[in-house]
């Protein structure tokens, strides 16, 4: 399978409690993206990486949240202290290759929080 | 600050029959808009997309239709199929954005053999 991998799928936690989520981007896809989505709602841009760089965090992303793409390859996001309202599927996308302005993100299957 | 706007939750159709899904947007720096489709336990799957230098883009089934001075967009699908049955997202980004997308709340588009 050589699509955007994100695992676990799914995580039921206890609030106040860390959790890490971790994406296997295409392997030829340079930028990688975070994305949370709630209950019928569309997907709210996280974060985005190019190679190791993080280029840009949304103020979505609250102190709690870290993430980390080390070597340019996969990347991590970290929730820590979880509260209730985190609970969200937390989806990764990373970029097709194009032309300027005719990017297309591939994303994953999710990884999808509980916070009990 | 919603600047994709997807105003129909639902939309339900009769098999064979056209679907469409409208989406409004408010950010005129947009110039690149695609449609996403998704079913449930999946992450969102690209389908189409169009650049603000055109009105429309058709391929198969789908087209996006894309009035700039309305700020409005919208996807036709003829004829429709049950596995059209879906989550339909509309997202749009700008040249400068980093290819992040901002997206829609999505319309759940149920057709009905």
């Amino acid at each position: 399978d050589t699509g955007v991998s994100q695992n676990p799928r799914h995580k039921i936690t206890k609030r106040g409690q860390n959790v890490t989520f971790r994406c296997d981007p295409i392997s030829e896809h340079n930028r990688l993206y975070w994305y949370r989505q709630t209950l019928g709602q569309g997907p709210e841009f996280l974060t985005y990486f190019q190679n190791e760089a993080q280029l840009e965090k949304s103020r979505l992303l609250s102190d709690r949240f870290s993430a980390e793409r080390p070597k340019g390859s996969f990347s991590t996001l970290e929730i820590q202290r979880t509260e209730q309202g985190d609970s969200a599927m937390y989806l990764c996308a990373s970029l097709t290759p194009g032309d300027p302005g005719a990017n297309v993100l591939t994303f994953g299957a999710g990884s999808r929080l509980t916070v009990l | 600050d919603q600047q994709v706007k997807q105003n129909s939750p639902s939309l339900s159709v009769q098999e064979g029959r056209i679907s469409i899904l409208n989406c409004d947007y408010t950010n005129s720096m947009f110039d690149y808009f695609l449609w996403y489709k998704k079913y449930p336990a999946e992450g969102p799957t690209f389908l189409i997309s169009i650049s603000s230098i055109k009105d429309k883009n058709e391929d198969g089934r789908f087209t996006v239709f894309l009035n700039k001075s309305a700020k409005h967009l919208s996807l036709h699908i003829v004829p429709s199929q049950p596995g059209d049955s879906a989550v339909y997202f509309c997202a749009a980004n700008w040249g400068t954005s980093g290819s992040r997308l901002t997206f829609g709340e999505g319309t759940q588009l149920t057709v009905n053999p």
